[in-house]
């Protein structure tokens, strides 16, 4: 039962272009969102974040958009550059005494020269 | 000055044998968990420790048992090591709940 979906394994965008990642989720009760940016042999790294009762939130080239009604979120990167190439995760919080970050199975941005 | 480490970076071992992974952080957080991420890259929760105290535990075999010996570390023992358990293992520490949650660089674990 996958919570956090992320359709698209693989993206490739020019640099200096926008690229968008998409994500998807089931449970109602998340209400924090993140994404981890992750290159090869290290561990993820947090990016930027939004709360549900937020739709946007920047912070600098990167922008997170927040549809809860269609329990949908997209990080928009503009301009990309060829450092941003790496697997990006969505991941989504559900506030409470146990609560997990449950991950996305990630989509892999290569940004072509 | 790494934030989250984590020793040994990787590590390949036989069928049967018992491992360890150890996990410390120099944040000052509170909350210090377990991932694994598989052959499908898919990263998902193990433990999560509060303060020493086991606050998650999901589903995963008895042979995993993590031990936090203060708030700084938590380290992850592995008995019985089976095909399966061939993954890229992952330490993180956060504020708790819904916070920010910050990651070793992961330890990939090999069994033959």
């Amino acid at each position: 039962d996958q919570q956090v979906k992320q359709n698209s394994p693989s993206l490739s965008v020019q640099e200096g272009r926008i690229s968008i990642l998409n994500c998807d989720y089931t449970n109602s009760m998340f209400d924090y969102f993140l994404w981890y940016k992750k290159y090869p042999a290290e561990g993820p790294t947090f990016l930027i974040s939004i709360s549900s009762i937020k739709d946007k939130n920047e912070d600098g080239r990167f922008t997170v958009f927040l549809n809860k009604s269609a329990k949908h979120l997209s990080l928009h990167i503009v301009p990309s550059q060829p450092g941003d190439s790496a697997v990006y995760f969505c991941a989504a919080w559900a506030t409470g005494t146990a609560s997990k970050l449950t991950f996305g199975t990630g989509t892999r941005l290569q940004v072509t020269l | 000055d790494t934030a989250v480490s984590q020793t040994p970076k990787y590590l390949v071992t036989q069928m049967g044998n018992d491992k360890s992974i150890k996990c410390e952080q120099n944040l000052g957080h509170d909350t210090m968990y377990w991932y694994k991420q598989d052959s499908k890259k898919f990263l998902k929760i193990m433990f999560s420790y509060n303060n020493k105290e086991l606050i998650i535990n999901e589903t995963v075999p008895n042979r995993f048992s993590p031990k936090s010996p203060d708030k700084a570390h938590l380290n992850l023992h592995i008995n019985s090591l089976e095909l399966g358990d061939s993954a890229v293992y992952f330490c993180a520490a956060g504020m708790g709940t819904g916070a920010i949650q910050y990651f070793g660089a992961g330890t990939r674990l090999s069994v033959l």
